[in-house]
This record gives structure tokens, C-alpha cells and sequence, in this order.
């Protein structure tokens, strides 16, 4: 099976940047994804890495090394908006049904 | 484009009781998964459907339970309703459930067992 871990709250500063990770055990998989949940709506799609390396994406990058087990979502000039909850997601082979993490809430503050 | 409905927003329910929740695709999205979201337990998966069949189970009990129509739409029912089924549920569809096509949520069914 899937192991995944990622901080349960962050806070961070309007304008500054924060960095969310995710680290994984799995045997193997095709990517994994991230998504933004906020309070009370749906989550919704933010990126998606097959490679190692980052990708960016406006003010959200992520990052993959698959032989560290390990992503990260960086989010630059934060605003008050991004207070959410960030999941992320592996992509398994198998089933094609992505196992979620418990999400990292996020708090931006003035 | 309409995004993935799901009816009703919010229920409240009593222990014993069973309860029908709906889910409408993104049109042309064949594939349509089901999960069970709180605050202890993150997003857990139930199950997904594709093309009228079961082809992904969760490790929940029997009393959850789904199908799926021709038109793609789908409903998700919980007989014998628990306490600990209180919970949001969440519907994503996608295009086939391949590898690399991310899910697109419904807003979900607030479900509360009194």
C-alpha cells in the first residue's frame, strides 16, 4: 500500500513564501498530484509531476524526487486567499484512483 | 461546461436510517469515484465507477454501496446509518480514471447522523 505524510497546519505571513511537504512509501507510481481545498468547497486540481524536477506555475511550484519519496508545494507571495487546505495525491498504477494524504491546512495571516 | 453536481448539499439523518446521495459528471467524464472526507481521516476512498461497473473498491463495510447509470451519473447509498458515518462526501469525476487525468470534485453532501 501507500504511505503518505504531510505537516496538519502551517502559518505563514501575507507576501511571504511557504513551502508544503509531502513525503511517500510506495512501491511504485505514475505521478502525484496536488490540490487546494478550501473551507467548506470542493478541492480543486492545482498540479500534477511524472518527472523529477520542479514545475512551475505562476505564483505554485512543485517538486518531485522520486528517489527521496518526497514533494513539495512552494507557494510565492502569499496572499489571503491561499489559506486552504493543501492535499497531495499519488497517482498508483493499479487502480488509477489516487490516494490522498490528510491534507496540510494552511493560515495566512496579515 | 457544468461542473460535478451533487445533490442533496446538506442531510441529516438518524442512526438506523439509510440515505440515497447523488452525484451528476462533468459531461463526457465516464469515470465517477466517491469519497468520504473528516477531519481525523482525510479523503477516503469508497469506491468508482466506469461505464455502469464497479471497477475500484475502498475498504469500507457493505453498507456503503453505489451504482452507476448510462448517462454516467451516480448515486452512493449507506444503509444501517452509524454515528461514524457523519461525514462530507465527495464526488470526482474524470475523463476515463487513467493515469495523469486529475478528478474534478462536487462541492459534496454534508452528511450528519443525530
Amino acid at each position: 500500500g501507500q504511505n503518505i505524510d504531510q505537516p496538519t497546519e502551517m502559518t505563514a505571513t501575507e507576501g511571504a513564501i511557504v513551502q508544503i511537504n509531502c513525503t511517500y512509501q510506495t512501491s511504485g507510481f505514475n505521478g502525484l498530484f496536488w490540490y487546494q481545498q478550501h473551507a467548506g468547497e470542493a478541492p480543486t486540481f492545482l498540479s500534477y509531476n511524472v518527472l523529477d524536477g520542479l514545475e512551475e506555475k505562476g505564483r505554485f511550484s512543485s517538486f518531485l524526487s522520486r528517489s527521496k519519496g518526497y514533494s513539495y508545494l512552494l507557494l510565492k507571495e502569499l496572499q489571503m486567499k491561499d489559506s486552504a487546505s493543501y492535499l497531495c495525491a499519488l497517482d498508483t498504477g493499479g487502480s488509477y484512483i489516487p490516494t490522498f494524504g490528510r491534507g496540510t491546512s494552511l493560515i495566512v495571516h496579515p | 461546461k457544468a461542473g460535478v453536481t451533487q445533490t442533496p448539499r446538506y442531510l441529516i439523518k438518524t442512526r438506523g436510517q439509510q440515505v440515497t446521495l447523488s452525484c451528476s459528471p462533468i459531461s463526457g467524464h465516464r469515470s465517477v469515484s466517491w469519497y468520504q472526507q473528516t477531519p481525523g481521516q482525510g479523503l477516503q476512498f469508497l469506491f468508482e465507477y466506469f461505464s455502469e461497473t464497479q471497477r475500484n473498491k475502498g475498504n469500507f463495510p457493505g453498507r456503503f454501496s453505489g451504482r452507476q447509470f448510462s448517462n454516467s451519473r451516480s448515486e452512493m447509498n449507506v444503509s444501517t446509518l452509524e454515528l461514524g458515518d457523519s461525514a462530507l462526501y465527495l464526488c470526482a469525476s474524470s475523463l476515463e480514471g487513467g493515469a495523469g487525468q486529475p478528478q474534478h470534485f462536487g462541492d459534496g453532501t454534508r452528511l450528519s447522523i443525530l
